[in-house]
């Protein structure tokens, strides 16, 4: 079965721009988590939704925000980018809690 | 979500030693995930541990989760260059969301 798609792979933005990343969970998945990779701090869990609802946020400024479809794809949205959200941001889809997380390949976020 | 601390940060090995790796919480614990990182990768689910002292073995890896539920460990016997990566413990309270210690950084030198 595919994976978890995220899109686009890469991305280049400039400060005080807004960006939306996109990530595809498995079919058949309904919770997908999203996180922020740096390598000062490691994954840090931004939320989580399963069927359309947030169920869970991370300790993440209010200009993070995201949605999930009734197709459980998922769209995260970053507003007034700054220099220090340049990162990776990683999707994972998961069949219920605490189950096995499968990760997308990642967006890579560059801020300038 | 839970906090985990994960140690060491970082550990330099020789191609064939020994490498461990621990993951300590304050609080117990209902499962503890564990992922490896290859770099330039994504995290890749290795195993689930979910009973008072469980240990699951997977080729030369070996994972414990303690009596207590409130640490656990990954061992790799006899490292290779392919074990290259970072390995994060990611501990399950009943909540909906994943925690990721800080990772151990295995480096392996040939």
């Amino acid at each position: 079965k595919a994976g978890v798609t995220q899109t686009p792979r890469y991305l280049i933005k400039t400060r005080g721009q807004q960006v939306t990343l996109s990530c595809s969970p498995i079919s058949g998945h309904r919770s997908v988590s999203w996180y922020q990779q740096t390598p000062g701090q490691g994954l840090q869990f931004l939320f989580e939704y399963f069927s359309e609802t947030q169920r869970n946020k991370g300790n993440f400024p209010g200009r993070f925000s995201g949605r999930q479809f009734s197709n459980s794809r998922s769209e995260m949205n970053v507003s007034t980018l700054e220099l220090g959200d340049s990162a990776l941001y990683l999707c994972a889809s998961s069949l219920t809690t605490n189950t096995e997380a499968f990760f997308g390949q990642g967006t890579r976020l560059t801020v300038v | 979500g839970q906090q985990v601390m994960q140690i060491p940060q970082y550990q330099h090995v020789q191609e064939g030693e020994d490498f461990t790796t621990y993951c300590n919480s304050s609080t117990t614990l209902s499962n503890i995930q564990w992922y490896k990182q290859r770099p330039g990768g994504h995290p890749v689910f290795l195993i689930q541990l979910v009973k008072s002292g469980e240990v699951k073995k997977q080729k030369r890896l070996t994972f414990q989760f303690g009596e207590a539920k409130k640490n656990s460990s990954l061992h790799i016997t006899a490292t290779q260059t392919t074990d290259v990566g970072t390995y994060f413990c990611a501990p399950g309270a009943g909540s909906y969301q994943l925690t990721f210690g800080k990772g151990t950084k295995l480096s392996v030198i040939p």
